[in-house]
């Protein structure tokens, strides 16, 4: 079955400094989406990407979905407290209206 | 506008006991999913449910079930519990196309703890 594998498991950084997490699946992807769980809290959807290459930005966040759709990533410039976190990608495939979560980057910030 | 409510949030259980949890999705949103989340495996997909039906089926025992209501509400049940089965219990609702289209609102969840 798809599998969503992301690295890192755990980032922490200094604030200020900036963040990447990579997410990488097994099969090609028609989408990606991802979610950003505050400690304690639930997921929360921040973004979707579609096309081949595409690359949105939120703000210090800056999404990329790759040229083959099989992976992602996920930059924060300038890392804040408020940052903290847990961030997983979600992607499904083709003809599936699951999603598959990845195993998601815990983001702690040293101030 | 209202966002996922799960009831209850907390619940302690004894070994061998069920459990039934709940969840109102937004108002307008009729997929609803159920997820169980562990600090060890993440989130792991349960069932989703779209107009009373079954839509998607994770890979769970059959002690574990669902069911959706004609108002879309959703419950979710566990049978015979097991100390592994202690987690975060994760609702989510999606529109119509599917939270592949249109992402998921997540519930706060119901945090189950199996003694």
């Amino acid at each position: 079955g798809q599998q969503v594998m992301q690295i890192p498991q755990y980032q922490h950084v200094q604030e200020g400094e900036d963040f990447t997490t990579y997410c990488n699946s097994s099969t090609t992807l028609s989408n990606i989406q991802w979610y950003k769980q505050r400690p304690g809290g639930h997921p929360v959807f921040l973004i979707q990407l579609v096309k081949s290459g595409e690359v949105k930005k939120q703000k210090r966040l800056t999404f990329q979905f790759g040229e083959a759709k099989k992976n992602s990533s996920l930059h924060i410039t300038a890392t804040q407290t408020t940052d903290v976190g847990t961030y997983f990608c979600a992607g499904s495939n083709f003809g599936n209206e699951k999603l598959t979560f990845g195993t998601g980057t815990r983001l702690t910030i040293i101030p | 506008k209202a966002g996922v409510t799960q009831t209850p949030r907390y619940l302690i259980k004894t070994r061998g006991q069920q459990v039934t949890l709940s969840c109102s999705p937004i108002s307008g949103h009729r997929s609803v999913s159920w997820y169980q989340q562990t600090p060890g495996q993440g989130l792991q997909f349960l069932f989703e449910y779209f107009s009373e039906t079954q839509r998607n089926k994770g890979n769970f025992p059959g002690r574990f079930s669902g069911r959706q209501f004609s108002n879309s509400r959703s419950e979710m049940n566990v049978s015979t519990l097991e100390l592994g089965d202690s987690a975060l219990y994760l609702c989510a609702s999606s529109l119509e196309g599917g939270p592949q289209n249109y992402g998921y609102t997540f519930g706060s969840g119901t945090r189950l703890t199996v003694v």
